[in-house]
């Protein structure tokens, strides 16, 4: 039972480099986040796909995109990496039914190192 | 938009003592609340939830009510055990939108 699977696990990234964060499920979940972690701060949400082909923001898009490639797949972008965006980030996904949520199920996270 | 307020931590409490984790929170319309819970190393698991006002969540000694008329969904549990040390967060999904949105988390202690 693979759940919700994302990679890397962990990346050192130059400031101004690219990257991908990659995520998928295999529950056929049709609602899918991510949220970064930092101390003191708690989860922040990102963005997040309420179904295929559709992306909102969260609490914190700046610098970031995203891409529900299909069900399965909701992929993060950091089109240009600062040190701001050194956290752990966790993908998630729930399904839900009659517009409430379940239980939200997470990735192992990854730990993104911004220098 | 919506909210959610819990206490800040750490908490810090001796084994079997009383435990109350405060969680308050905004939302518009009727929103479901959770607790879920990250224990050191590892990922964030759900602990309990409420989707309607007046609905108790119990898991694990674990209990948390759903009161609409102080917007809250505190955490209580009768006697902690050492194994409970973790980080507790407070999340809330509304019925409006699909965000799901979390507290800062209160990070708990507890002493043998």
């Amino acid at each position: 039972n693979a759940g919700v699977t994302q990679t890397p696990k962990f990346q050192v990234l130059k400031t101004g480099q690219s990257m991908t964060l990659q995520c998928a499920q295999d529950m056929n979940h049709n609602s899918m986040y991510w949220y970064r972690q930092d101390p003191g701060m708690g989860l922040r949400l990102i963005y997040y796909s309420a179904s295929e082909g559709t992306t909102d923001k969260g609490e914190v898009p700046n610098g970031y995109n995203v891409s529900r490639l299909n069900k399965r797949e909701f992929s993060l972008r950091l089109e240009s990496a600062a040190p701001s965006q050194t956290s752990v980030y966790f993908c998630a996904s729930t399904r839900r039914r009659q517009g409430n949520a379940g239980e939200l199920f997470f990735g192992e996270g990854s730990r993104l190192t911004v220098l | 938009g919506n909210s959610v307020t819990q206490m800040e931590g750490p908490v810090t409490l001796s084994e079997e003592a009383f435990l109350t984790i405060n969680c308050t929170y905004t939302a518009t319309g009727y929103p479901s609340l959770f607790w879920y819970v990250q224990y050191p190393g590892e990922g964030l698991q759900l602990l309990l939830k409420a989707t309607k006002a007046d609905d108790k969540g119990s898991n694990k000694g674990f209990e948390a009510t759903y009161r609409k008329e102080t917007t809250s969904f505190h955490l209580e549990k009768g006697s902690v055990q050492v194994s409970d040390s973790a980080v507790y967060f407070c999340a809330l999904s509304g019925n409006r939108d699909d965000k799901i949105i979390f507290g800062k988390g209160t990070r708990l202690h507890i002493l043998p």
